[in-house]
């Protein structure tokens, strides 16, 4: 059964500080990863989709990257701001096309 | 740009009552998805649509929660009776195409907010 976890459960750092979220999953047969934000009370936001062919992506200040062998993946947030303050969601998908989620890193950035 | 549609946002029920959810998906998106998240989890799929059909209803407690996708576009998600423990956000999604096609990034909704009361 496949089963993702995510470390740390909550980070609080100053802003301007790069950031590591680390994703870790049981099963290495998945399709791809996304990674979401979700902000309190509301529903999720798509950041980066990785394929299973894939190493890494990028978007702005965010980059992810993934290593299926090792059934890990990282999102990298270079520069933190208040406003990236937000659960950020780490879901692997099979090829059923069903997510599997971890339970989430609660980011405070403070000015 | 478009955007996956949920009503209502927010529900106050009592135990024993019927609540009902809807949700349209982007234009177009033949998979359609019903998650719920309990507070500090991440979350769980109850039910997946292709078009009109059921593809996966493994985690759907069926002797209360029924789905249905009837003309393979917008989606009701019900349960009755309501439980305590049904409370929750309950999340719709959609993604392009079918299983195998490679165009399965997942959009989501606002959520419905269920209070049980």
């Amino acid at each position: 059964k496949q089963e993702v976890t995510q470390i740390p459960a909550a980070l609080s750092v100053p802003e301007g500080e790069n950031l590591v979220l680390n994703c870790s999953f049981t099963d290495s047969a998945i399709y791809n990863l996304q990674w979401f934000r979700q902000d309190p009370g509301k529903g999720l936001t798509s950041l980066l989709l990785i394929q299973s062919s894939q190493r890494e992506q990028t978007s702005g200040r965010l980059n992810a990257s993934l290593d299926k062998s090792s059934g890990r993946s990282t999102l990298y947030i270079a520069a933190s701001q208040p406003g990236d303050s937000a659960t950020y969601l780490c879901a692997v998908q099979l090829n059923t096309d069903k997510l599997i989620f971890g339970t989430g890193t609660r980011l405070q950035v403070f000015p | 740009e478009a955007e996956v549609a949920q009503s209502p946002r927010y529900k106050i029920t009592e135990k024993s009552q019927a609540v009902a959810f809807w949700c349209d998906p982007i234009s177009g998106h033949a998979t359609l998805y019903w998650y719920r998240q309990i507070l500090g989890q991440g979350p769980e799929l109850l039910v997946q649509f292709q078009d009109e059909s059921v593809v996966d209803d493994s985690q759907l407690p069926k002797d209360r929660f029924s789905a249905e996708r009837l003309k393979g576009v917008d989606s009701t998600l019900k349960i009755q009776p309501a439980e305590l423990g049904d409370s929750a956000m309950y999340l719709c999604a959609s993604s392009p195409g079918g299983m195998g096609t490679g165009r399965n990034e997942q959009f989501f909704g606002p959520g419905t907010r269920l209070t049980v009361l």
